[in-house]
Formats: C-alpha cells, structure tokens, sequence
C-alpha cells in the first residue's frame, strides 16, 4: 500500500507570495492533519480535515488555509508569505473511525524556503 | 490546554547500552499518548501509543514506554540501543475527542556512538 505522498518536496519562494501545497493520504483514509516543523518552535498542528470538513484548526493566522476533496486529498495554502512561513510542512493521514487515538502515518514533507 | 515537556534535547550514549527518553505532559482531560521517531529528511514514524489497558506498550523493534498517571509522564526506553537508532524522537499526547490533533514536545536527538 503506497504511503502518505506530498507534493512538491521542495519548494522556494519570495516574500508576498502564495503557495499551495498537496498531500494525497493513504488508500482509504478519511482525515487529514497539517503540521509545521521549524527548528524554533518545533511541530505545530495547523488544521485536521475529515470527509472534506474542517474539524480542528490550530492557533495560525488566516494566511494559512487548507481544504479536502472528496477523494481525501488535501491541498494547504499559505497567502502573503513572510520568511517566518519558512518551514518543513508535514501532512497525515488516518482512518479517523473511531474519531481520535488513531494512528497518523506522515509524509515526507514539503520543504518550503521563503526568501 | 495540553502541553508536552521532553527533559533532555540531546541524549548521546554508546551502542548496546541503555537508554532512557523522557517525556511529561500536561493536561486537564484524558490524553493518548504517542512517541514517534524522525530519521534525517524524512516524516515522523509511530514508534507507540498509549490509549488504554497496559501501562506498559511495547514496538516491534525494542522500544518500550510507560504510561505514569500519577507522575504525567511517558518515559521511552531500550535496553540496547543500536547505531541504526540514531534519530530524532518526539512524545505526543492528543486529547481525547480532539480529532487527532497532536501536541509534540521539542523533540530528543538521539546520537548512537559506536
């Protein structure tokens, strides 16, 4: 069974602009959760998704936004970037049956430079 | 509001000792408890998780962790650790009914010297 996949892997972009990043979760898995990774202030939970709704939503600014499509797949998108947005950008997948407790299988990650 | 404290940001220790991770939270509802380990540019991997029963949780590759109510922590140890070990690992608690949002600690690098 393939992995969580996101989409690109690297990314570089200049102050002001937008970026739009993709996650594809595991066959069959409903939810999907974002997180930032800086070696500041470490992984933080931006927003979880399940069957295209918003369920959680962490403590960002309204740059960040994100959405699910019907297949499951999620895309994030960050407007007006500052170089502060300089981050990995982790995506995860689970079931979600049971609501909470499951295991979230991760992807790769986005590696995404603001200059 | 959850918080998780790892007390050690750096653990070296030699092949085939011991090692110890330590992790405590915070929290006012009930928690899951996770550790998970990222290897050099790559995602996290689930090690173990804690939802209920056993204290005690066990991986397939020798991790072992547990859960302490009284004392809020979930320590991660092995009895020998390998070169291949070498990792950066990070506690997690989620609370319960919070819809798989994780709370992460800063993280431990672990460094396996031979």
């Amino acid at each position: 069974k393939a992995g969580v996949t996101q989409t690109p892997r690297y990314l570089i972009k200049t102050r002001g602009q937008q970026v739009t990043l993709s996650c594809s979760p595991i066959s069959g898995h409903r939810s999907v959760s974002w997180y930032q990774q800086t070696p500041g202030q470490g992984l933080q939970f931006l927003f979880e998704y399940f069957s295209e709704t918003q369920r959680n939503k962490g403590n960002f600014p309204g740059r960040f936004s994100g959405r699910q499509f019907s297949n499951s797949r999620s895309e994030m998108n960050v407007s007006t970037l500052e170089l502060g947005d300089s981050a990995l950008y982790l995506c995860a997948s689970s079931f979600a049956l049971a609501g909470d407790g499951d295991t979230q299988y991760f992807g790769p990650g986005t590696r995404l430079t603001v200059l | 509001a959850q918080s998780v404290t790892q007390l050690d940001s750096q653990v070296p220790v030699f092949e085939e000792a011991p090692v110890e991770l330590r992790c405590n939270y915070s929290s006012s509802v009930s928690v899951y408890l996770f550790w998970y380990v990222q290897y050099p540019n790559q995602g996290l991997q689930l090690l173990l998780k804690y939802l209920s029963g056993s204290t005690l949780v066990e991986s397939i590759n020798g991790f072992e962790a547990e859960f302490n109510k009284s004392q809020t922590s979930f320590h991660l140890r092995k009895p020998s650790v390998h070169i291949s070990d070498t990792a950066e690992y990070f506690c997690a608690v989620s609370e319960t009914g919070g819809y798989n949002k994780l709370i992460f600690g800063a993280g431990t690098r672990l460094a396996v010297h031979p």
